[in-house]
């Protein structure tokens, strides 16, 4: 099973800052998926790369596979951001679960 | 709204009772995946189904809880003599499949959150 780490567990930031979220697993993944779950339990997709970096709108996800590590960023952050961020790593290897992180509760203060 | 959706949204039920949840995918996905979130943790996995096969179960899916998608469509997740310790949000996800693995980004539903009093 893989093992995930995700730091820091909580982060406040001011409005406008930008922001790194950091995760890193011990085995071999194919691919790994950010998600944003706000309070009262929904989870979105936000990215799901194998390689390289990936941009939308205000957030950015890069991943590095040989190193087991990923990060996502906010640029320009907003209160509208404030949730709980979870990585979650995906093996492919004739396994299809997701194993999550426990999440960055980030609150994105006014 | 061709979105991943889960009913019911809420269940409260006693102690020993049997609750059934279900969920319906994005149309053409023919994965579904079943989650478990406690309070303060991350999601766990379940079990998940490509069609109408269940193809892999966690050790967390003890005897109690079953589940099934007999048409390869919506999916049925059951938990007889509920317990309290299995009060969480219960979530539900669908994808493709495919070679490529980006294919197979998962998309959530809202969940069923289940309080056994």
């Amino acid at each position: 099973k893989n093992e995930v780490e995700q730091s820091p567990q909580n982060l406040t930031a001011q409005e406008g800052e930008f922001i790194t979220i950091n995760c890193s697993y011990s085995v071999g993944i194919s691919a790994l998926h950010w998600l944003q779950q706000h309070p009262g339990g929904g989870i979105v997709s936000l990215f799901m790369l194998s390689s390289g970096k990936k941009k939308h709108g205000r957030l950015i996800a890069t991943i590095n596979i040989q190193e087991k590590h990923s990060s996502l960023h906010i640029t320009a952050s907003h209160p509208r951001d404030s949730a709980v961020y979870i990585c979650a790593p995906y093996s492919g290897a004739g396994s299809y679960q997701l194993t999550f992180g426990k999440g960055t509760k980030l609150s994105v203060i006014p | 709204d061709t979105g991943v959706s889960q009913d019911p949204r809420h269940k409260i039920t006693k102690r020993g009772q049997n609750v059934t949840f279900r969920c319906d995918p994005i149309s053409e996905h023919n994965r579904l995946y079943w989650y478990r979130q406690t309070l303060g943790q991350g999601p766990e996995f379940l079990t998940y189904f490509q069609n109408e096969a269940q193809l892999e179960k966690s050790r967390l899916l003890s005897d109690r809880f079953s589940a099934e998608r007999p048409k390869g469509s919506f999916s049925t997740l059951e938990i007889q003599r509920t317990e309290q310790g299995d009060s969480a949000m219960y979530l539900c996800a669908s994808s493709l499949s495919g070679g490529v693995p980006l294919y197979n980004e998962q998309f959530f539903g809202p969940g069923t959150r289940l309080t056994v009093l």
